[in-house]
């Protein structure tokens, strides 16, 4: 079975620094991955997705991950926070057991990332 | 023009009693999904629809009941409603998991139901 492991459940940072949010899934076969962020009170919102091809994808808002087989990692980072990228991020891994008939999202359990000015 | 709209957005409601989420996609998706996102905002899926044909229930309580009139609509009814039914319920379409295709989920700002 597919799984979703977000480490941190809270990462603060101050303004214009750096993040990383990590990601690691748990599957035996390809895998689609995504990134979702939730600003509060929303609904969710793609980032970036990995389906195939190079394992640098570029994201909204300068956000990038790097698809990392063999580590089975999807890492999220942004070389520069700011306050209004406060919100909860969620990693996820498309279940592609039902064919292409659907596309069930298996999600990790979240990252608030708190920036503080 | 939201490409995913759900209805209503609060909806407080007492115990026992019945009431439905609408769900409309206007991406022209042939897949539509529930998620229930909890008090820890853990997410998961309950439903999905591919073409209006019931694809995944996820062991739901047989109180929730899924209806989708056509593509582009997916109701959540709920029956006899407890407190540990008190969340936030996401609408959400895509289009389906082919390989080589889009296979981004939209989801609906979602409905924040409390059962006092």
């Amino acid at each position: 079975a597919q799984s979703v492991t977000q480490l941190d459940s809270q990462v603060p940072v101050f303004e214009e620094a750096p993040v990383e949010l990590r990601c690691n899934y748990s599957s035996s076969v390809s895998v689609y991955l995504f990134w979702y962020v939730q600003y509060p009170n929303q609904g969710l919102q793609l980032l970036l997705k990995y389906l195939s091809g190079s394992t640098l994808v570029k994201g909204i808002n300068g956000f990038e991950a790097e698809f990392n087989k063999s580590q089975t990692s999807f890492h999220l980072r942004k070389p520069s926070v700011h306050i209004s990228d406060t919100a909860e991020y969620f990693c996820a891994v498309s279940d592609l057991s039902y064919g292409g008939a659907t596309n069930k999202l298996i999600f990790g359990t979240g990252t608030l990332l708190a920036v503080q000015p | 023009d939201t490409a995913v709209s759900q209805t209503p957005k609060y909806l407080v409601t007492q115990m026992g009693n019945d009431k439905s989420i609408k769900c409309e996609q206007n991406l022209g998706h042939d897949t539509m999904y529930w998620y229930k996102q909890d008090s820890k905002k853990f997410l998961k899926i309950m439903f999905s629809y591919n073409n209006k044909e019931l694809i995944i229930n996820e062991t739901v309580p047989n109180r929730f009941s899924p209806k989708s009139p056509d593509k582009a609509h997916l109701n959540l009814h709920i029956n006899s409603l407890e407190l540990g039914d008190s969340a936030v319920y996401f609408c959400a379409s895509s289009q389906g998991a082919l390989q080589g295709t889009n296979t981004e989920a939209f989801f609906g700002q979602g409905t924040r139901l409390t059962v006092v």
